[in-house]
Order: structure tokens, then sequence, then C-alpha cells
């Protein structure tokens, strides 16, 4: 059965760094891209990034509202996806999902996620 | 990057109803398009894959169509646990990985 949970949210500052990591299991963690989601209170859904298998090179790609503040990075030996989140602002308050991006799938949805990590930031 | 319209942004509807949810691109997207099914505190699930391919598990009430600009889900006959917020998205542009506003079902 394939899993990801997602952990390391909380209350943060302004200004400080949080990280997030996005355990998987059930499949091979390896060959999949990771993609990071989140949604702010009473808001829909925003992509946030994703990073490639490392046989597409482990690229990244982000949104831009987080360009340059987020970080996502992959230990493929312990099939964990991490978002490294500095600089962090108000605006930033969500819930933050990650989820399989199926680029052997037609469409490449975001076919399974976890259950989300709230995380908070307020002085 | 490419936008995602969905209409209407609610709407409410009795159990046995048939229900149309519109997306829109503002531009094409070939069949790159995903749907989503999300309940309150739950995390987003899958429905509907490259357009109008059903997910594994998924009931066969849940339909889509559409291709290029104009995306279409369609629920034949509603049921209760079928109250919840709906997204579309498209994965045809990198790196922006868009979704739709949303739409949210609601009990008449």
């Amino acid at each position: 059965e394939v899993q990801l949970v997602e952990s390391g949210g909380g209350l943060v500052q302004p200004g400080r760094s949080l990280r997030l990591s996005c355990t998987a299991s059930g499949f091979t963690f390896g060959d999949y891209a990771i993609n990071w989601v989140r949604q702010a209170p009473g808001k829909g859904l925003e992509w946030v990034g994703f990073i490639r298998s490392r046989a597409y090179g482990g690229t990244t790609e982000y949104a831009a509202s987080v360009k340059g503040r987020f970080t996502i990075s992959r230990d493929d030996s312990k099939s964990i996806a991490y978002l490294q989140m500095n600089s962090l602002k108000t605006e930033d308050t969500a819930v933050y999902y990650c989820s399989r991006l199926n680029t052997y799938a037609s469409g490449i949805p975001f076919d399974y996620w976890g259950q989300g990590t709230l995380v908070t930031v307020s002085s | 990057d490419i936008q995602m319209t969905q209409s209407p942004s609610s709407l409410s509807a009795s159990v046995g109803d048939r229900v149309t949810i519109t997306c829109r691109a503002s531009q094409s997207i070939s069949n790159y398009l995903n749907w989503y099914q999300q309940k309150p505190g739950k995390a987003p699930k899958l429905l509907i894959y490259a357009a109008f391919s059903l997910q594994s598990g998924v009931p066969s009430r849940f339909s889509g169509s559409g291709s290029g600009t104009d995306f279409t889900l369609t629920i034949s006959s509603l049921q209760p646990e079928d109250f919840a917020t709906y997204y579309c998205q498209q994965s045809y542009s990198t790196p922006a990985l868009t979704f739709g506003g949303g739409t949210k079902v609601e009990i008449k």
C-alpha cells in the first residue's frame, strides 16, 4: 500500500525556517517525482513545487510565490523528501501536503497524498 | 503560467441529482487535466486523470470529458458521500502545475 506521511509542521515566527519531511512507503521511491502542495486556512489548493526522480536529474521546480525561499530535496536511500522553508512569511501559513507525481500515467496526476502537516507562521 | 478557471465556485444539489462542473484552461493543455475530491479536514483524492480516465477504486458515477481548453466533471447521480470540494489541475505546463479555484458541492 502506497503511503506518504508528512511531519515537521508547527508554529514558527516570521523570518525563521522550518523543514518538513515526507516519508514514503509501498513503492519504489526513487522512481517517482515528489510534489508539495499547500492549502491556506479556508482557501484552495496551491502547488508549491516538485523534485524529479534521479533518472530525470533530480531537478526541482517551484511556484513563483516560494522560489528562492523554499528548497525541495530527497534522500532516496531513506525514501524521504524534504521541504526546507526559509524566510517564512505569515502568508505561508497552511497545511502542507506531499504527493506522488506520477509521470508514468497519462495526465501526470498527483495520485497519492499524505495527510498533511500544519505550518503556522506567527509572532 | 496557465490559469485554470472552474465554474461554478459552489452549487447546491440533492441526492440523486446529476451534477456538472466545468474547468477552463487559459491555453490548450491537451488532455493533461486531472480532477480531485477533497472533504473537510482531509487530503485531496485523485478521481479522474488525463481528462477522462477513472482512478482505480473511484465509483463509475464519476466521469470526465474534454480536451484542449474546456473540461467537465460529471457526477451522474449524487450520493451523500459526494458532498465535497472538487478541484481541477493541469500538468501540461511546468514549472507551474496549477489548480482551479475549486467547486464546493453542498446539500440542497
